[in-house]
């Protein structure tokens, strides 16, 4: 199975400031398509995921663009250029390039 | 517009069986592969199980092989998870999530249900 690292587990934001988080697989998640199987997912308190970037660094339909994905092969990074009230939750990266499909345990992101 | 509604879900005793429906409406149900994922009590989220849109294969976590079955009904636009033999470990929201295309691998999960709670306790 392909499992899926985040770092850190919980992140405390000050609005308007930027935020990082990173994501590591065990195995790579490029495929011989040329595509890479990492999205990212955030959760917001009380709801059901939603998805945020898809293949690395694509944003999903009406995602803003403060959120950017980037990496390659095995390490990956969300970052959130200014961090708003809005966006506290926990987010998750996954894989689909194989089965089981796998996600990272979380990180959670709070405002200060 | 999407919506994806999870039902079913209740307290059951260990050992017991439970079914999990998925109603899917604003979209062509068949052309895509349909999954479910669940969330422990204060964990994270974890893969369960995913089927194709024609039906025609099924995958399983490890933890919930040869006791879970997804299956779907196309005609009624419903995904369902058939729980059998249920341990307390089973415990969780579950929530059936929309994919971007016919197959499961090298794609992603766009659209979620609301969740249903399974609650596995004597």
């Amino acid at each position: 199975d392909i499992v899926m690292t985040q770092t850190p587990l919980s992140l405390s934001v000050t609005p308007g400031q930027p935020a990082s988080i990173s994501c590591r697989s065990s195995q790579s998640l490029l495929h011989s398509d040329g595509k890479t199987y990492l999205y990212w997912y955030l959760q917001k308190p009380g709801q059901s995921p939603q998805l945020l970037i898809y293949e690395v660094s694509s944003r999903f339909s009406g995602v803003p663009d403060r959120f950017s994905g980037s990496g390659s092969g095995t390490d990956f990074t969300l970052k959130i250029s200014r961090v708003e009230a809005e966006d506290v939750g926990v987010y998750y990266c996954m894989q689909t390039i194989h089965l089981p499909l796998t996600f990272g345990g979380g990180t959670k992101v709070e405002i200060k | 517009e999407v919506q994806l509604l999870d039902s079913g879900g209740g307290l059951v005793q260990p050992g017991g069986s439970l079914t999990l429906s998925c109603a899917a409406s604003g979209f062509a149900f068949s052309s895509y592969a349909m999954t479910w994922v669940r969330q422990a009590p204060g964990r994270g989220l974890e893969w369960v199980s995913a089927i194709t849109g024609s039906g025609g294969s099924t995958y399983y976590a490890d933890s919930v092989k040869g006791r879970f079955a997804i299956s779907r009904d196309n005609p009624k636009n419903t995904l369902y998870l058939q729980m059998n033999s249920l341990r307390a470990e089973d415990t969780a929201v579950y929530y059936c999530a929309k994919g971007e295309m016919t197959t499961v691998t090298r794609a992603y999960f766009d659209f979620w249900g609301q969740g249903a709670l399974v609650t596995v306790s004597s």
